[in-house]
């Protein structure tokens, strides 16, 4: 059975790093695309970030630069540092695999189709 | 990457159909058949509906159906149950492996 679990989330000051964890089981999350997406108290989805099965890794514009999304394989494990916080990242951030998708063209990529989700974790920026 | 419009709010009596769009721009909805709809209960994550435009998962109800026309997509409910009232939210391939939502729909079942 697919399962994603997340940890790491809590009260943090602005400015402040935490560092968020997906244990995964049931797949290999270094075969898969694995994406981080968060949703504000009260909002919308917002994608963060996505990391390839050949490792390059993408982030959206809001948090480029200050977060870094990871693996530890051995682990199967997926992280998200995140530094440099503000009042806006304040969110519960879930872990979330993509299908993937083929193109004869230009390969494999990610495609924002997420079929497996953790049950998110609650980060907190604030003073 | 910019937000996918949707609307706020849409309603329906049981056993009726609804559509909820969700408008993109010809860099994300109109470039790419990868879009995506999404369900979620009130404190519970979300759950994929719709993929690749018209895809359903295994599992998901044949009642849901998604197209795409434009820049413009489109997910259908038929014959609405008390279990579809939710949030619902598109999601696009926006180029360069990034991806935009929508901001949300609320379904009400009358």
């Amino acid at each position: 059975e697919v399962q994603l679990v997340e940890s790491g989330g809590g009260l943090v000051q602005p400015g402040g790093s935490l560092r968020l964890s997906c244990a995964a089981s049931g797949f290999t999350v270094s075969s898969n695309y694995m994406s981080w997406v968060r949703q504000a108290p009260g909002k919308g989805l917002e994608w963060v970030s996505v990391i390839y099965s050949g490792g390059s890794t993408y982030y959206a514009d809001s948090v480029k630069g200050r977060f870094t999304i990871s693996r530890h394989n051995s682990k199967n494990t997926l992280y998200l540092q995140m530094n440099s916080l503000r009042a806006e990242d304040t969110a519960v951030y879930y872990c979330a695999r993509d299908k993937g998708y083929y193109d004869i063209l230009t390969g494999y990529y990610a495609s924002g189709a997420f079929d497996y989700w953790g049950q998110g974790t609650l980060v907190t920026v604030s003073s | 990457q910019s937000a996918l419009t949707q609307p706020a709010s849409v309603s329906g009596s049981p056993g009726q159909s609804i559509t909820i769009s969700c408008t993109g721009t010809s860099s994300d909805v109109g470039s790419y058949n990868l879009v995506s709809w999404y369900q979620q209960h009130p404190g519970k994550a979300p759950k994929l509906m719709i993929y690749e435009v018209s895809k359903r998962p295994s599992g998901v109800s044949n009642r849901f159906s998604g197209s795409k026309s434009g820049n413009t997509a489109s997910l259908t409910i038929s014959g609405l149950q008390a279990e579809d009232e939710a949030d619902y939210y598109c999601c696009s391939y926006a180029g360069s492996s990034t991806f935009g939502f929508g901001g949300g729909t609320k379904l009400t079942v009358l």
